[in-house]
């Protein structure tokens, strides 16, 4: 079964600094990666998606995230991150039933994102 | 208007009642899901529903069931609550035709049990 793994909790990181976060992925086939985010009682919005092509994908408020196959990960990255960055932020893989059709997406536990100013 | 709507937002109510939670997708998507979303923010998917086929989380208590009236709509109902029950509830839909598993999100319904 596929799992997903955020290695890292919470991470604190100054406004302006640059922000990576952590994702590991166990799929027996070529897999379908995406980042959410969740602002404080909303939500989850996509920030971005690898299906297959370009291994740097770009996506949404500035974030790319970067696949790399021989290691499992999927790890998102911004180059300066802001104040409204905080949040907390899901790695998931998607999964599909024999029928063919899309059978739900598996998260990691998140990681919840801190800014100091 | 919006893709992926819930009501209630919010829910507060009795142990041992009977309570529903509705959700509804103009997106035309053929699957639709509840999640479950703890305390500590965990996601877990509780069920999928697709042309009338569920699949159900073999952890999910019998004490829940969706309900699919049509294709836009996959209501969740849940008897007998317990204070366990309490959590973010999430309802999701995805266009299963292309495959790409993308999901789209309500903005949750948070139930509290008493």
């Amino acid at each position: 079964a596929q799992s997903v793994t955020q290695p890292d909790i919470h991470i604190t990181v100054s406004e302006g600094a640059s922000l990576e976060l952590r994702c590991n992925y166990s799929y027996g086939a070529t897999p379908y990666l995406f980042w959410y985010v969740q602002s404080p009682g909303q939500g989850l919005q996509l920030l971005l998606k690898y299906f297959s092509g370009d291994t740097l994908v770009q996506g949404i408020k500035g974030f790319e995230a970067e696949f790399k196959r021989s290691q499992s990960s999927f790890n998102l990255r911004k180059p300066s991150v802001h104040w409204s960055d905080a949040a907390e932020y899901f790695c998931a893989v998607a999964s599909w039933y024999s029928g063919g059709g899309a059978d739900g997406l598996t998260f990691g536990k998140g990681t919840h994102l801190i800014i100091q100013p | 208007d919006t893709a992926v709507s819930q009501t209630p937002k919010y829910l507060v109510t009795q142990m041992g009642n009977d309570k529903s939670i509705k959700c509804e997708q103009n997106l035309g998507h053929d699957t639709m899901y509840w999640y479950k979303q703890d305390s500590k923010k965990f996601l877990k998917i509780m069920f999928s529903y697709n042309n009338k086929e569920l699949i159900i989380n073999e952890t999910v208590p019998n004490r829940f069931s969706p309900k699919s009236p049509d294709k836009a709509h996959l209501n969740l109902h849940i008897n007998s609550l317990e204070l366990g029950d309490s959590a973010v509830y999430f309802c999701a839909s995805s266009l299963s035709v292309d495959n790409t598993g993308e999901l789209f999100f309500g903005e949750g319904s948070r139930l509290t049990v008493l």
